[in-house]
């Protein structure tokens, strides 16, 4: 099992420009869950899915971010445009039921 | 709302020595897992131990342990013999158990313990 699988895994872009992060959840896993981590806020839930629905989006910061998950086995997180604030860790994390969430290495965007 | 609280931003300890890392939740639900994660400097999230609330019996892996208090709603995380590779952040998580509900699924992360280990 190759883990969840994020990319890329660092991104460096300009401010305005759209940014796509994806991610290959766990083969079998139902869930998905898009985070963001910075030093002032933490862990942050953006969005997730349960079999490739979106559940909850309460925690994406503005009509900026989009999610998608049009299969079992992929999902983004676009930003558009982006800004100097977006930059952080984003995680992608999947589990099955109510086990624990595996996470992927992240993707440490940098807007400039 | 469930909020999880990690009051210990920083610790240190001795290496081959125990040290404790504390966690409270506050939640309204009978049915629930508490969970911590390790976050070395790679920034992978690392599981180390689940405990689930319907369990009496604390959970352990290996030389790590948790004290969970149901009803003082207090999840502490214990390492014996620390080892150089246990230098991270930790970070205590908290996740609904209730089946039926769909839309709460989500695991809340308290703000972590960095531990430090010094040889």
């Amino acid at each position: 099992d190759a883990g969840v699988i994020q990319s890329p895994r660092h991104e460096v872009t300009e401010m305005g420009q759209e940014v796509t992060l994806r991610c290959k959840p766990i083969s079998g896993h139902n869930s998905l869950f898009w985070y963001r981590q910075t030093m002032m806020r933490g862990l942050e839930l953006l969005i997730y899915f349960n079999n490739n629905v979106p559940i909850d989006d309460s925690g994406m910061p503005e009509d900026r971010f989009s999610a998608k998950m049009p299969n079992a086995s992929f999902s983004t997180l676009k930003i558009q445009p982006s800004e100097p604030r977006d930059s952080a860790v984003y995680f992608c994390a999947s589990s099955f039921s109510r086990l624990a969430l595996h996470f992927g290495n992240g993707t440490r965007l940098t807007v400039t | 709302a469930q909020t999880v609280t990690q009051s210990q931003p920083e610790m240190s300890v001795q290496e081959a020595e125990t040290v404790t890392l504390s966690c409270t939740y506050d939640t309204s639900e009978s049915d629930y897992y508490l969970f911590w994660y390790k976050q070395p400097p790679s920034r992978q999230m690392i599981l180390v131990i689940r405990q689930e609330a319907y369990k009496q019996q604390n959970a352990t892996e290996n030389r790590f342990s948790v004290n969970f208090q149901k009803a003082a709603k207090s999840f502490s995380l214990k390492i014996s013999d620390s080892q150089l590779g246990d230098a991270a952040m930790y970070f205590c998580a908290y996740r609904s158990g209730a089946r039926e509900d769909f839309g709460n699924e989500k695991l809340t992360f308290g703000t972590g313990t960095r531990l430090t280990i010094i040889p």
